[in-house]
């Protein structure tokens, strides 16, 4: 299966400040079709997940765009440009090239 | 809008099954795979399996073949997920999605 490492596991931030996840892969998540299926949710507490990006970079409908998302082959970056009190949560990094798809283990996000 | 509404909690005895469910609506039910995902309580999430909603064709984690059966009634628009032999090691929310968006999870409590 695989792995998907997420770094740092915790992350504390004041509000404006921008942040940055890591999220790196036991394989390449290029598939045969040439898209890289690598997404990146949040959940916020009591929630269910939701999604943030897809295909490593295109913002789903509805987020803001201070979140972006970079990478490729095995070494992806979620971004934050601008923390707000709203994006307080765990964020989770999700590939779905290979089956059985998985996830990271989650990167906390604080607000000081 | 798109809506996952899952059934509600449920408290099961250890060796029993559960059916549990979740009803689309807001798009068209056969044009998005649904996807399966567990949630074990305050840890990362895991992906259970897929169902096509049009044709019926699954694929499971290995981790789940034997624990998960996937189904859906096209003609009320709901996908199913039947746990068997139920163990304390089920205890977990399970959510159903079609990635882009996620049900409001359903927990599970297996307990004599």
């Amino acid at each position: 299966d695989v792995v998907l490492t997420q770094t740092p596991p915790t992350l504390s931030a004041t509000i404006g400040q921008s942040v940055s996840i890591s999220c790196r892969s036991s394989q390449s998540l290029l598939d045969s079709d040439g898209d890289t299926y690598l997404n990146w949710l949040l959940q916020r507490p009591g929630q269910s997940p939701q999604l943030l990006i897809y295909s490593v970079s295109n913002l789903e409908s509805g987020v803001p765009n201070r979140f972006s998302g970079s990478g490729s082959e095995t070494d992806f970056t979620l971004k934050i440009s601008g923390v707000e009190a709203e994006d307080l949560g765990v964020y989770y990094c999700m590939q779905a090239t290979h089956a059985p798809f998985t996830f990271g283990s989650g990167t906390k996000l604080e607000i000081k | 809008q798109v809506n996952l509404l899952q059934s509600g909690a449920a408290l099961v005895k250890p060796g029993a099954s559960v059916k549990l469910s979740c009803k689309a609506s807001g798009y068209t039910f056969t044009d998005y795979y649904i996807h399966w995902v567990k949630q074990s309580h305050g840890k990362s999430l895991e992906w259970i399996g897929y169902i096509n909603p049009n044709s019926g064709y699954t694929n499971y984690n290995e981790k789940f073949k034997s624990k998960a059966t996937l189904t859906v009634d096209k003609s009320t628009n709901t996908a199913y997920m039947e746990l068997s032999r139920l163990t304390s090691e089920d205890s977990a929310t399970y959510y159903c999605t079609i990635l882009g968006y996620w049900g409001q999870g359903v927990m599970v409590t297996v307990s004599s």
